[in-house]
């Protein structure tokens, strides 16, 4: 089993619907969460940066963490033709300099106009 | 800003020969920095990690002679692939770790590497 699950998709919406990602994972020692979109041939980009259980807003996107139940969200709002891409969830145990990141096999978004 | 470049963006190379791949931090400086295969629609898998001025430390699996990373200074990190074969075509993805800062990682656009 792998540390980090998340669903492969398509994930197919239409335009200005909200767009649901999650990520679950099975080890209790990660405390750092982050969110990357990567475009097709394109390096990720990051997203959202969370730490510990709670929300954390930024524009139209919103980051939920939940470490009783090991399980993170992304929510899009309002999604765009210019949101289809591969989402990745990364996670990472320790706050250091240079930490490793652990990474989900990516959800791939389709938004359709 | 937290900007990465690579160079090349692609390369086209014959079997047996050796490849270099930079990457940049263009804005900040970046002790630790990371270098990740992708392969079509999967993920990213870590290579190594690369620390400015120490050797880099590679992850199981992955041949330190094949793939040379130097870290010569704070902005710039290079993967060689050595007599590179099909096998070794890939998308070949950096990323910097800004000094002081913890776990973020900004990432390069990749460098498509194709053997023939």
């Amino acid at each position: 089993q792998k540390e980090v699950e998340q669903d492969p998709g398509p994930l197919s919406v239409p335009e200005g619907a909200i767009v649901s990602l999650n990520c679950t994972y099975s080890n209790s020692a990660f405390q750092y969460f982050m969110w990357y979109r990567q475009y097709s041939r394109k390096g990720p980009e990051l997203l959202m940066y969370t730490y510990s259980s709670g929300n954390k807003e930024d524009g139209r996107f919103t980051a939920q963490v939940d470490k009783s139940s090991k399980y993170i969200s992304l929510f899009i709002r309002d999604s765009q033709p210019s949101d289809s891409a591969t989402y990745l969830c990364a996670m990472s145990r320790i706050k250091a300099a240079g930490n490793k990141l652990t990474f989900g096999g990516g959800t791939r978004v389709l938004v359709k106009p | 800003g937290a900007v990465v470049s690579q160079h090349p963006s692609w390369v086209i190379c014959k079997s047996g020969t050796s490849v270099k791949i930079e990457c940049r931090s263009l804005d900040f400086q970046a002790t630790t920095m990371f270098w990740y295969r992708q392969f079509p629609k999967q993920s990213l898998m870590l290579m190594a990690t690369s620390n400015e001025g120490s050797k880099a430390t590679y992850e199981q699996g992955v041949e330190k002679d094949k793939f040379l990373i130097n870290h010569a200074s704070l902005t710039l990190s290079t993967l060689t692939v050595t007599s590179a074969h099909p096998e070794d075509s890939s998308f070949y993805i950096c990323s910097a770790s800004p000094t002081g800062s913890y776990n973020e990682q900004f990432f390069g656009p990749g460098t498509r590497l194709t053997v023939l």
